[in-house]
């Protein structure tokens, strides 16, 4: 089994800040995905990232795949109320398997 | 309805009940999966169907039985169920199963096992 180690495990932060998220991992995937669950509901996809090294932006979200294709960030700027959540990564293997990470679990204060 | 509906949203029951968690995906997707949801684990894969196929079956316990009648339903029928089972379970669809597709996530049934 695939494990995707993310970091930090629980961020509190003051509305405004930034900050980064990552997800580790020592197996190589297809794709990485990045997730988005609010209480109550299942994950909602914010983006797919396939090539090493390919960057993507979502208005303030970040996200990067890096260079071996293992490993993810996700960075946040100016962050907002809105924003609360927790956030998974999940990288792809093979036909549609997806192995998600542990979760950050994010909370912005006003 | 619109996209992955599961009911019910809240299960309490027995160690002894046998009880079924239904999802439905009024997508139009071909390939529907079972996830469990624990606090202290990642997310996991149970079962994955294909054009109402079962192709994957993670070395899930036989006290979660999966059915899926049609390409639009799936079922989990539980029987014999552990504490440590108690969990959110949470369906999902995409259009086929291959590399790439996008899968669209219900908001889960909380099961709580007594």
């Amino acid at each position: 089994t695939q494990l995707l180690e993310q970091s930090p495990q629980f961020l509190s932060i003051q509305e405004g800040e930034n900050l980064t998220v990552y997800c580790n991992s020592s197996s190589v995937f297809s794709s990485l995905q990045w997730y988005r669950q609010e209480p109550g509901e299942g994950p909602v996809l914010l983006v797919t990232v396939v090539t090493g090294g390919e960057v993507k932006k979502l208005k303030r979200l970040t996200f990067q795949f890096g260079d071996a294709r293992k490993d993810s960030s996700l960075h946040i700027t100016a962050a907002q109320p809105g924003d609360t959540g927790l956030y998974l990564c999940a990288g792809e293997t093979g036909a549609n398997n997806l192995f998600f990470g542990t979760g950050t679990r994010l909370t912005v204060i006003p | 309805e619109t996209g992955v509906t599961q009911t019910p949203r809240h299960l309490v029951m027995g160690m002894t009940n046998k009880k079924s968690l239904k999802c439905e995906q009024h997508l139009g997707h071909n390939a529907m999966y079972w996830y469990k949801q624990s606090a202290k684990k990642p997310l996991e894969l149970m079962f994955v169907y294909s054009l109402e196929e079962r192709v994957e079956n993670n070395s899930v316990p036989s006290r979660f039985s999966p059915e899926c009648p049609n390409s639009s339903h799936l079922f989990l029928h539980l029987h014999t169920l552990q504490p440590e089972d108690s969990a959110l379970y949470l369906c999902a669809s995409s259009q086929a199963r291959y590399a790439g597709n996008e899968q669209f996530f219900g908001p889960g049934t909380r099961l709580t096992v007594l």
